[in-house]
């Protein structure tokens, strides 16, 4: 099992540009997540999936969409991006019909710059 | 404003000395857990801590969720310098919201000198 992977690891954007990022579980889980990490504020929810076809608002959404065509992948699209997004990206999952708790597995991060 | 407040936020020791991260919540959880992310990787759980007064052991670690279900600590006996990362608490169900969904405090840097 692969667990959570992200697509791309590293990305620089110009201001205005667009792009989309990529997490995909192969763990089945129900919920999935996008966070932001930015030095010394630890890990915001930007967005936040809690099954196909469902997505919902986290504590920092603007600018930011996402979808969630299948139950294995969650997307994170920039439609125009700014300098205030140069972040780390991480993608987690968590949850199945067999768990027994809430934790979250994470991605290894996408690194955006935005200039 | 910042629901869940961890301190400190950075705390260097010598190894083989203790080392406590606390947590707060401004209001009462449903679960707390912990992650460690180590520099340059990614948080990975440790822990969920459920029960009021709930106290949990791995090994040198020793996690603890307050009776009121608002605070936890973490502490790491002896330290060794595979302990070094920074230490997240998380909160769910704050504010009343879904137990799945966490709010993570700012993080504890730990630093260890050999």
């Amino acid at each position: 099992n692969a667990g959570v992977t992200q697509t791309p690891k590293f990305r620089v954007l110009k201001t205005g540009q667009s792009m989309t990022l990529l997490c995909a579980q192969d763990m089945n889980h129900e919920y999935m997540y996008w966070y932001r990490q930015d030095p010394g504020m630890g890990l915001r929810l930007i967005h936040y999936s809690v099954g196909e076809g469902t997505t919902a608002k986290g504590e920092v959404p603007d600018g930011y969409n996402v979808s969630r065509l299948k139950k294995q992948n969650f997307l994170l699209g920039l439609e125009s991006a700014a300098p205030s997004q140069t972040s780390v990206y991480f993608c987690a999952s968590s949850y199945s019909m067999t768990a027994v708790s809430y934790e979250q597995y994470f991605g290894p991060g996408t690194r955006l710059t935005v200039t | 404003g910042q629901q869940v407040m961890q301190i400190p936020q950075y705390q260097h020791v010598q190894e083989g000395e203790d080392f406590t991260t606390y947590c707060n919540s401004s209001t009462t959880l449903s679960n707390i857990q912990w992650y460690k992310q180590r520099p340059g990787g990614h948080p990975v759980f440790l822990i969920q801590l459920v029960k009021s007064g709930e106290v949990k052991k791995q090994k040198r670690l020793t996690f603890q969720f307050g009776e009121a279900k608002k605070n936890s600590s973490l502490h790491i006996t002896a330290t060794q310098t595979t302990d070094v990362g920074t230490y997240f608490c998380a909160g769910g169900g704050v504010s009343g919201g879904s137990n799945y969904k966490l709010t993570f405090g700012k993080g504890t840097l730990l630093t260890v000198n050999p």
